[in-house]
């Protein structure tokens, strides 16, 4: 919610094509998530990123990439090793430890 | 690893009736967060618990953690038309990782 933004809303990409989805954030958060949700189901965690130039993979990483440069950023990038990368890809993040997490509006990504 | 189980997976209700959701750790939580998701949206954070046995309220809706810090449940009062969406608990055992909770999808028959 409010201060993290994710681009673009909708993406289409063709089968065996990277694609990178957007997540920044205003709210000089150091911790930064990328999670998947698939039609019906629950959140699972790609990676996330505790403080700039460091991440961990979460659950899922196979098939994804992440960087993490800026406090800010924090770009998901879909590979053609991911085979089946249609869903819907949300951006969190928290500024301290168990705090609350806050979720951008999130990138519906269908391969065509 | 640490799996979050939710139930009921989904729940239709009259308009006034009342909707409870339940969460269930596989190990204890350092702290549980709740959310709601409208279909097509994103997860709005809704609440915190921090210490066992907790209990807060928000209006209709009733949070409570358990003794052992391993289970949670959320209630609903009267439930109404804007109460319809999925809720999920997340929690945390003291590491950067969320679990997420598989989530009850609620729909409100008016």
């Amino acid at each position: 919610d409010g201060g993290i933004t994710q681009s673009p809303k909708y993406l289409f990409r063709k089968e065996g094509q990277n694609v990178t989805l957007s997540c920044e954030q205003n709210l000089n958060h150091d911790a930064m998530y990328w999670y998947r949700q698939d039609p019906g189901q629950g959140l699972r965690l790609i990676y996330y990123s505790q403080i700039v130039n460091d991440f961990q993979k979460g659950d899922i990483a196979e098939g994804y990439s992440v960087s993490r440069e800026k406090k800010e950023s924090f770009p998901l990038t879909v590979t053609s090793a991911q085979k089946n990368p249609t869903a819907f890809y949300l951006c969190a993040s928290r500024e301290r430890p168990g705090e609350t997490q806050y979720f951008g509006p999130g990138t519906r990504l269908l391969v065509l | 690893g640490q799996q979050v189980m939710q139930i009921p997976q989904y729940q239709h209700v009259q308009e006034g009736e009342d909707f409870t959701t339940y969460c269930n750790s596989s190990t204890t939580l350092s702290n549980i967060q709740w959310y709601k998701q409208r279909p097509g949206g994103h997860p709005v954070f809704l609440i915190q618990l921090v210490k066992s046995g907790e209990v807060k309220k928000q209006k209709r809706l009733t949070f409570q953690f358990g003794e052992a810090k391993k289970n949670s449940s959320l209630h609903i009062t009267a439930t109404q038309t804007t109460d319809v969406g999925t809720y999920f608990c997340a929690g945390t055992s003291g590491t950067y990782k969320y679990i997420f909770g598989t989530g009850t999808r609620l729909k409100v028959l008016a």
